[in-house]
């Protein structure tokens, strides 16, 4: 069965410090892994994501992220946070079935707080 | 500017009525989804739609339908069988169905209030 979990519901940094939201996934199959970012009362916009391709992902907004099988993980990082970074990340997997469907499944998200 | 519209963006009911809520697309997609967000809970997902004319139930479909009369749009009805019909929704869509490698775009939200 396919899961995601994101092992901080809330994390603070100060204004230019770097910034770490982990993912943890668990899929039977290879999976499609995604970062979204919900600002309040705003939809969610995708910052990156993974589909096979080479394992560290670079985002938009200098968020990128990297995939470790070996780990089942996909920790999003950024180097310096902006005050503009405070917001909900949403951690997402999606991947087949023995059905041949795929499932999108969210995260319980991580809220960003950054400090000035 | 293509894109996903959701409106309107604060919704107010009393309980016992039913609502829609509106969702389009220009992104010229096949797919298109609703989910309810609840604080600390994820997305959940409500109905999906792969083409023009079909949508399929998702984890927590009681108490609202949908439809897909046309490609570009896909409204949702909260009724009054929902029990718990106060949250934030979204739609979004994707260029097709479950297709692992496509992301899906999402609207603004609609949060809905019933009293």
């Amino acid at each position: 069965a396919q899961s995601v979990t994101q092992l901080d519901s809330h994390v603070s940094v100060s204004e230019g410090t770097p910034v770490l939201l982990r993912c943890n996934y668990s899929s039977s199959y290879s999976p499609s892994l995604f970062w979204y970012v919900q600002h309040p009362n705003k939809g969610l916009q995708l910052l990156l994501k993974y589909t096979s391709a080479a394992t560290l992902v670079k985002g938009i907004n200098g968020f990128e992220a990297e995939f470790k099988k070996s780990e089942t993980s996909f920790h999003l990082t950024k180097p310096s946070a902006h005050m503009s970074d405070a917001a909900e990340y949403f951690c997402v997997v999606s991947a087949g079935t023995t059905s041949g469907t795929y499932k999108y499944i969210f995260g319980t998200g991580t809220r960003l707080k950054v400090l000035a | 500017d293509g894109g996903i519209t959701q409106s309107p963006k604060y919704l107010f009911r009393k309980e016992g009525q039913n609502v829609t809520l509106s969702c389009e697309q220009n992104l010229n997609h096949d797919a298109m989804y609703w989910y309810r967000q609840d604080p600390g809970q994820g997305l959940r997902l409500i109905y999906y739609s792969q083409i023009v004319n079909d949508f399929q139930k998702g984890d927590i479909a009681e108490g609202y339908s949908v439809s897909r009369e046309k490609k570009e749009s896909f409204p949702l009805t909260v009724t009054s069988a929902q029990k718990n019909p106060t949250a934030f929704y979204l739609c979004a869509s994707s260029k097709e169905l479950w297709q692992g490698t496509y992301e899906q775009y999402f609207g603004p939200g609609t949060r809905l209030t019933v009293t």
